[in-house]
This record gives structure tokens, C-alpha cells and sequence, in this order.
């Protein structure tokens, strides 16, 4: 599987943009870049997906570097309810999610 | 409706009981996993059923026994556990596992103690 590296922790304060950096410099072609993130007790949950171009939803952005060897998630206003565990994986056809450690995200008010 | 359930959402069994897990969807998604999580770790993959047939196994121990009677339906049968596989476990759902846009959903969990 290939691998991605995040830091460990970031903090942000509220209201603030937030970007998470994400390096996976042994990506193949076709792989994709999902990010999930794992609020506290609970379950994770799908945040945003994509290929080689940034990708925009309701929750987050996504930005792809141009190489693809790296992408950060940015979140425009971070809220108390974004703090949680987020991961960056690579996706390939016919596999699971593979979870690295990914970054614990906290947000200060 | 997006949701995976779980049940139950805890378990407290002895290291000589049977037990089962139980996960359920109705997204019609033919591509059902289960996954343990320790606590302050990332979830590992345990188990991958694709159209109902078991697809991967992470090399899991045999006291954990998958089962997947149709494709809303998968369960995880316990027996004779040690201490250590107390964990988080989780299951979740994706349309295929084929597809390498497909999302997983996941279930809130089952926290599963062994004494």
C-alpha cells in the first residue's frame, strides 16, 4: 500500500482556516486521495476525495499538488465540532482504506 | 438513509463465551468491512466481503469468525478471546469494493470488552 505522512498535531483556534498537510510522494497514477476524519467516539466519516485538480464540498477543500506528492485539507472556518483524528489515504481499486496515524486536529475558542 | 448500524454498542464477555456482532445497512452497498480499533490508534482492516463473498482477510486469528448472510447483513462471531482483542470494532459499508472513488460509511462501533 502506499504511504502517507501527516503530522502527528495541529491546533487551531475558532473560526480560523485550518490546512492539513499530507505528503504521499510514492503515489501511483492512479490512486486516489480520500481524507476521513474521526470525531471523538464515534465512527469515521467521509470528508472529501480526488484525483489530480482541487476538489470543493460542503465541508472541506481539497488541494492537490500539482506532482500529486502531496494535497492539503483545508477547512475555511474551523468550529469546536471539527476537532478529531483526521487521515489522508490513498485509494486504490479493489482495496479497503488503509488508516496511517493521520493528525489530531484540536480548535481552541 | 446513510447509516450503518451496530449492535450491540457494548459487550462485556468472559474469555469462554460466544459471542456475535451484528451490522446491518440498506444503501444497497455490496461491499461490507469490519475493522478493530485500539484506543488511540487508527482503525485496522479485519475483514472484506465483496457481493457476499469474503474478499480479504488481514490474517485475523480464527476466534474471529465473519459471516455474511446477504448483502444488508454482516456479522462477527466471537469465541474464546483474550483480553487483548478488547478494542472498538467497527464496520462499514461501500458501494463496491472495486471502485477507488467509492466511499465507506461507517457505524458508530461496538466497544467489546474481554475479561
Amino acid at each position: 500500500d502506499a504511504k502517507t505522512t501527516q503530522p502527528n498535531s495541529m491546533e487551531s483556534n475558532e473560526e480560523e482556516p485550518v490546512h492539513l498537510p499530507c505528503n504521499h510522494s510514492t503515489i501511483s497514477g492512479t490512486d486516489y486521495i480520500h481524507w476521513y476524519r474521526q470525531l471523538p467516539s464515534q465512527g469515521p466519516e467521509y470528508v472529501i476525495h480526488g484525483l489530480t485538480s482541487n476538489v470543493n464540498n460542503r465541508m472541506a477543500s481539497l488541494a492537490i499538488a500539482e506532482d500529486r506528492k502531496s494535497s492539503t485539507l483545508i477547512l475555511h472556518r474551523a468550529t469546536l465540532r471539527d476537532a478529531a483524528v483526521y487521515y489522508c489515504i490513498l485509494k486504490q481499486a479493489g482495496t479497503a482504506l488503509i488508516f496511517g496515524k493521520g493528525t489530531t486536529l484540536s480548535v481552541s475558542s | 438513509d446513510t447509516e450503518v448500524t451496530q449492535t450491540p454498542k457494548h459487550l462485556v464477555m468472559g474469555m469462554t463465551n460466544k459471542k456475535s456482532l451484528k451490522c446491518e445497512q440498506h444503501m444497497g452497498h455490496r461491499a461490507m468491512y469490519w475493522y478493530k480499533q485500539k484506543a488511540k490508534k487508527p482503525p485496522e482492516l479485519m475483514f472484506v466481503y465483496s457481493y457476499e463473498k469474503l474478499s480479504i482477510n488481514e490474517s485475523v486469528p480464527s476466534r474471529f469468525s465473519p459471516e455474511c448472510p446477504n448483502s444488508s447483513l454482516l456479522n462477527l462471531h466471537l469465541h474464546a478471546l483474550q483480553p487483548e482483542d478488547s478494542a472498538l470494532y467497527l464496520c462499514a459499508s461501500s458501494r463496491t469494493l472495486a471502485a477507488r472513488t467509492d466511499t465507506q460509511y461507517f457505524g458508530p462501533g461496538t466497544r467489546l470488552t474481554v475479561l
